[in-house]
């Protein structure tokens, strides 16, 4: 059974750094795309990052471009999003989800960016 | 990124047949085709068909996805009340490098 589990979520101050990961089992990990997708609360579905198997490809949307930082351990099975330079427009449950069409969905970490 | 279009709200009778809507243009849903979720309140998305229109295991035979041009459809039969939920379209923009959603369409069943 795919399980991914997302964690480092939580409330950070304006201009504030967050580290999330998603720890992946269940599937070969390091033959999977994996991506990052957030939710605002009360709205959509936002396409963050994307990050091929063996990380020599990586993708972010504009709104992240330059702050955000996605990563993969596949040693560890763990896919990572550096986030810097938090806003509160970033202030949103993060979901990570496996495959080449979102095959997989974790339960997601929420991300609270206030002063 | 601009995003992928869909009708913000669909009302369906029990029982009738629901088809949403997914535009988006030529280097998107025109050239892979559109991957469609389903969320229901509270609960992170599912996958209900896959950019080429096939459904994973375990996805009732009552959804399919179709795509004509630039726009992707998802029709559901027999519509129940466990369908009332969010659906989400997304596809792949080759000209941006990115992937796109729609805004969401909430489906109602009466």
């Amino acid at each position: 059974e795919v399980q991914l589990l997302e964690s480092g979520g939580g409330l950070v101050q304006p201009g504030g750094s967050l580290r999330l990961s998603c720890a992946a089992s269940g599937f070969t990990f390091s033959t999977y795309g994996m991506t990052w997708v957030r939710q605002a609360p009360g709205k959509g579905l936002e396409w963050v990052s994307l990050i091929n198997g063996d990380a020599g490809s990586t993708y972010y949307a504009d709104s992240v471009k330059g702050r955000f930082t996605v990563s993969r351990d596949n040693s560890k099975n763990t896919l990572y999003l550096q986030m810097n330079s938090l806003r509160a427009e970033d202030t949103a449950v993060y979901y990570c989800a496996n495959g080449a069409d979102f095959q997989h969905w974790g339960q997601g970490t929420l991300v609270a960016v206030s002063s | 990124q601009a995003g992928l279009t869909q009708p913000p709200s669909v009302s369906k009778a029990l029982r009738q047949t629901a088809t949403l809507t997914c535009t988006g243009n030529s280097n998107n849903v025109g050239n892979q085709g559109a991957a469609w979720l389903q969320q229901h309140q509270g609960h992170p998305p599912k996958l209900l068909s896959y950019r080429n229109n096939n459904r994973p295991s375990g996805i009732s035979e009552r959804l399919s996805a179709s795509r004509s041009g630039n726009t992707a459809s998802l029709t559901i039969t027999g519509l129940q009340p466990e369908d009332e939920a969010d659906y989400y379209c997304s596809a792949w923009d080759s000209s941006l490098s990115a992937w796109v959603f729609g805004g969401g369409t909430k489906l109602t069943v009466l």
